[in-house]
Parts: C-alpha cells; structure tokens; sequence
C-alpha cells in the first residue's frame, strides 16, 4: 500500500506568521505532488503542486518545497491569514502500472489565530 | 462553468440497506474518481472510470461498485451498508486520464445507523 504521511495533525499560527506543512512518502514512482485544501462542508481543492524535477514552487503565499532525496515535501504559508483556516491535505500520484488514484496524507487542520 | 455536482449531499441509511450515489463530471471531462474520506482513515481512493470503463481500483471490499454513463456521468453503489460505511464520499472529474488536476465535488455525507 502506497502512503503518504503527513505532520502535523493540528497547527495553530498567529496572522501574519508562516505556517509549514510536511509530508513524506515511500514510493519513489510517484511523480506528481499536489496540495488540497478542503473548508468545511466543501470537497478538496487543488492549491498548488509541484513535479520531482523542481525543488520549488512558489504562487502567491504559497510555496512548496521538494527534497527527491529525502522524499519529503513541504507547505509553506507566508503571511497566514484566518481566511486560510482549513484543513490542507498533501498528496501523491504514480503513474505507473496504471494506477492513477492521488494517494492522500491524513490532513492537517490549521487554524489561523487573528 | 458548472463544477463536479454530487446528489444527494446527505444520506441515511441503515445496516444492510445498499445506495447509489451520483456525480456528474465538469462538462467536457472524461474521467471520474470517487474517494472515501472519514476521520480515521482519511481519503481513500475507490476507483476510477474513464470512457464507461473501470481503470483503477482501490483497496475496497466488492460491496463498492461503480459505473459511468455514455456522458460522463457516474454512479457509486455500495450494497449490504455496515456501520462503517459512514463517510463522506467525494467524486473527482478530470478531463483525461493523462491529466493530473482532479476537481472535486462537495460530496454526499453518507450515515449507516
């Protein structure tokens, strides 16, 4: 079973702060790395996603950061905000062998305090 | 542009009793997933169809099965419901299987009592 493991399960940061999200997985055929984040009673959304050839992306106060060799990936949110409240899920797909399911981490609820 | 729509948003059901739940795709997408998400195991992948065809399946019992109509749409059912079955069950459309952008419905919340 492909996992994806995700830290940590809560996260409270002030307005204004950085608020960082890790994931690692196992699997090295995996080759795209989404970002959801999903408010309550909405299904996920896609925020940003980075492919294992980058290090780093970057839109707007979202930045994510890519270590291949250490198959982790981050979430950074600069200048959190409370409408960033949410629960934001990482994700990873293998496209190999035909399986094209995004296999999610577990979520991290964050609170943005104002 | 219409989203993923998702019908109905609540369901309940009691043990043993099977449903259907339905997703009707963004238009001009092709391939629908459906994934389980519960508070303990998170979101789990079901399966995927893609042209009325099953391409992909995930670690469910048979009791999960699926279809997908001629225009995209598609159907979930899970028979002989067990309490464990309460979840929020999300559908996904793409427009192809070659992309990796999943646009997600808000889901049909699912309560097996």
């Amino acid at each position: 079973q492909q996992q994806v493991k995700q830290s940590p399960q809560s996260l409270i940061v002030q307005k204004g702060g950085i608020s960082i999200i890790n994931c690692a997985y196992e699997n090295t055929a995996f080759d795209y790395f989404p970002w959801y984040q999903q408010f309550p009673g909405k299904g996920p959304a896609l925020l940003i996603a980075i492919r294992p050839d980058v290090s780093e992306k970057k839109e707007g106060r979202f930045t994510i950061s890519f270590n291949k060799s250490a198959k982790q990936f981050s979430l950074h949110i600069m200048d959190s905000q409370p409408g960033d409240s949410a629960t934001y899920f990482c994700a990873a797909r293998w496209s190999g062998g035909g399986a094209d399911g995004l296999t999610f981490g577990k979520g991290t609820h964050l609170i943005i305090q104002p | 542009k219409a989203g993923v729509t998702q019908t109905p948003r609540y369901l309940i059901k009691t043990r043993g009793q099977q449903v259907t739940l339905s997703c009707s795709p963004i238009s001009g997408h092709r391939s629908v997933s459906w994934y389980q998400q519960t508070p303990g195991q998170g979101l789990q992948f079901l399966f995927e169809y893609f042209s009325e065809t099953q391409r992909n399946k995930g670690n469910f019992p048979g009791r999960f099965s699926g279809r997908q109509f001629s225009n995209s749409r598609s159907e979930m059912n899970v028979s002989t419901l067990e309490l464990g079955d309460s979840a929020l069950y999300l559908c996904a459309s793409r427009p192809g299987t070659g992309e990796n952008i999943q646009y997600f419905g808000a889901g049909t919340r699912l309560s097996v009592l």
